[in-house]
Parts: structure tokens; sequence; C-alpha cells
């Protein structure tokens, strides 16, 4: 079974900072991976997803994240942060052909106006 | 369109009573999921439907944990004799068969008190 590891607990920013999240995953075959987003009070959304070709994707919100198979990670990244970016950010991952995801632990990010 | 509903959003029980969780994945959608929110547990996996048969039900806890889907539709999961330790989000996730994206629902917040 796969496991993913979130770099980072808590992470505060001031709106216009960049932000980088690390995820890294342990298993050896093809994988496919995401980033999901939890804004206060709502419900899990996608925010970008991998699953062969370019291995910089870009997703909704100006997101984006790169796969470095090499390194096993996807970290997310967004140049200029706004305080609408205040959330929980969650990588995931399932092998391919198995639907099920596992998920990191989940990284708060807190922007300051 | 609409997206995957869950009902009741929150519940609260006595130990030892039984609870239904409710489910309404997106139209069209074959394949359902389970998963369970807690703290110090992080997102975990349940169980997997594919139409109204559920190959993987490798993450449901105990015996206690049980789930079904009918008409390929709505799933209900139930958990018999609650405990406190069962208190957690339990989110219904759907996505089509072959398409590795699972779309979320809001959770049902549930307490054991």
């Amino acid at each position: 079974a796969q496991s993913v590891s979130q770099h980072n607990h808590h992470v505060i920013l001031s709106e216009a900072a960049s932000l980088e999240l690390g995820c890294n995953y342990s298993y050896g075959g093809t994988v496919n991976l995401f980033w999901y987003v939890q804004y206060p009070g709502q419900h899990l959304q996608l925010l970008l997803k991998y699953f062969s070709g370019d291995p910089l994707v870009k997703g909704i919100k100006g997101f984006e994240a790169e796969f470095i198979k090499s390194k096993f990670s996807f970290n997310l990244r967004k140049p200029s942060v706004q305080w609408s970016d205040t959330a929980e950010y969650f990588c995931a991952v399932n092998a391919l052909g198995d639907y099920k995801l596992s998920f990191g632990a989940g990284t708060t990010v807190t922007v300051r106006a | 369109g609409a997206g995957v509903s869950q009902s009741p959003s929150n519940k609260v029980t006595e130990k030892g009573k039984d609870v239904e969780l409710r489910c309404d994945p997106i139209s069209g959608h074959t394949a359902l999921y389970w998963y369970r929110q807690s703290l110090g547990q992080g997102l975990e996996f349940l169980i997997y439907f594919q139409g109204n048969s559920a190959p993987d039900k490798s993450g449901l806890p105990s015996d206690r944990f049980s789930a079904e889907r009918t008409g390929g539709s709505v799933s209900t999961l139930t958990i018999q004799r609650t405990q406190q330790e069962d208190s957690a989000v339990y989110l219904c996730a759907s996505g089509y068969r072959g398409e590795e994206t699972q779309y979320f629902g809001p959770g049902t917040r549930l307490l054991v008190l």
C-alpha cells in the first residue's frame, strides 16, 4: 500500500507571498496524483490532478504542481497567494488501477491580509 | 450540476446506538467511495462500490460497520453499536469507472456521546 507524507503541518503567509507545499509518496509503481483543497466550512474540492504526460500540471485558482518521479514528489505551488487561499490542502495518491485514495495528513495554510 | 450530497449533515448519538449515513452520488457516477476523517487519523478509506457491488471493503474498521448501495445510486453506511471512537466526519465520494477523479460530498459529522 502506498503512503503519503506532507512536509508542513501549518504554513502562515502574507498576501502576495509565494507558496510551495511538499508532498512525497511511497510506491514503486505507476500512480495518479491529486491535490484537494478544503476551504473553511466547505467540502473537499479537487485542485488539480496528474495522470500522465507533462509533469507540470496546472489547476484552478492559479495553482500548479510538478511531478518528479525520481523524487516520488508532487509539490504544489502558487506564485502569489491571496487571503482567499486560506484552507487545508491535501495531497492524495492512488496506484494505477486502484481506486482507493491514500491521503497525506494535510497542510493548513493561513494567509494574512 | 448537482454534486455529491450526504445526510444528515450532523448526527449526535449515544454510545451503543445504531446510525445510518446516506450518500447520493453525482448522477451517472458508477463508482462510490466512503472515507472517514478523524483527528489524529486523517482521511481513511473505508469501502469502494462499483455499481452495487463492493469489491473493496478493506478499510472497514470492524464488523460493526457495513454499507450497501442500491440501484447503482444511493449508498448507506451503517454503524452498529456505536462507540466513542467512531466519532468522525464520514465522507462520500463518487466518480466514473475508469476515470480516477473522486468528487467529494460535504460529509456527515458524527458525534458519539
